[in-house]
C-alpha cells in the first residue's frame, strides 16, 4: 500500500519563499509528481521527480529523498496568484499516481 | 484535441437516477485514468485504462459504477441509481503510458455531479 501526507494549509506573504513537504510510505516507487489546483479548477503538473535531488523550474523547485520517502515543492517570490492547494503525488508499482490530500496555500500582501 | 475533454461540465441527478460523464483523452494517450474528487480532498483513483483494456478497476466505490473505453479512446464513466454521497468532482487524466518516460498524467476539467 501506499501512504502520502502533507500539511493541510500554509500561509506566506507576497515575495517570500514557501516549502511545502510531503512524506511517503510505498512498497514501489516510479516517481513523484507536484500539482497545483486553483478553486474550481482541475489539477495542473508542476513537476516530476524520479531520481534523488533537487529540480528547478523557474520559481518553482521540487526536491526528492528516495530513502528517507521525503519531498518537497519550493516557490520563491510568492505571488498572490500561487494561492491554491498543491498535490503531492506518488507513482508506486502500478505506475497508477496517488495523491495525497493537498495543501492549502494562502498568499497574503 | 489540445487537452483533455470532459462533459458535462455540470450535472445535477435526481437520487436514483442514472449519470454517463465523458472524457476525450489527449490525442495518442494510451492510459486513461478516472479520480473522484470531494471537497477539500486529493483526487482518489478510481479506474485506470491502457487503450481499451481496463486494467486496474479497484477504485470504484460500488458495482453501480462502471467505466469502458471500447474504441481505446473516448471514455464514459457511468453512475447507476445515484445516491447523494456520489456527489464530487470526477477528473478524467490520461498520459502517453507507462512505458514512457516521465508517465505524466494531465487533467481534464472534471464533471461536476451534484445528486439531489
Amino acid at each position: 500500500g501506499q501512504n502520502i501526507d502533507q500539511p493541510t494549509e500554509m500561509t506566506a506573504t507576497e515575495g517570500a519563499i514557501v516549502q511545502i513537504n510531503c512524506t511517503y510510505q510505498t512498497s514501489g516507487f516510479n516517481g513523484l509528481f507536484w500539482y497545483q489546483q486553483h478553486a474550481g479548477e482541475a489539477p495542473t503538473f508542476l513537476s516530476y521527480n524520479v531520481l534523488d535531488g533537487l529540480e528547478e523550474k523557474g520559481r518553482f523547485s521540487s526536491f526528492l529523498s528516495r530513502s528517507k520517502g521525503y519531498s518537497y515543492l519550493l516557490l520563491k517570490e510568492l505571488q498572490m496568484k500561487d494561492s491554491a492547494s498543491y498535490l503531492c503525488a506518488l507513482s508506486g508499482g502500478s505506475y497508477i499516481p496517488t495523491f495525497g490530500r493537498g495543501t492549502s496555500l494562502i498568499v497574503h500582501p | 484535441g489540445a487537452g483533455v475533454s470532459q462533459s458535462p461540465r455540470y450535472k445535477v441527478a435526481k437520487r436514483g437516477q442514472d449519470v454517463a460523464l465523458r472524457c476525450d483523452p489527449i490525442s495518442g494517450h494510451v492510459s486513461l485514468f478516472w479520480y473522484q474528487q470531494a471537497l477539500g480532498q486529493g483526487p482518489e483513483f478510481l479506474t485506470y485504462f491502457q487503450n481499451e483494456a481496463q486494467l486496474d478497476k479497484s477504485g470504484l466505490p460500488s458495482d453501480r459504477f462502471f467505466a469502458e473505453r471500447p474504441e481505446g479512446s473516448v471514455s464514459t464513466l457511468k453512475i447507476q441509481r445515484t445516491q447523494q454521497e456520489d456527489s464530487a468532482v470526477y477528473l478524467c487524466a490520461s498520459s502517453l503510458g507507462w512505458q514512457n518516460t516521465g508517465n505524466t498524467i494531465y487533467f481534464g476539467e472534471g464533471s461536476w455531479l451534484t445528486v439531489v
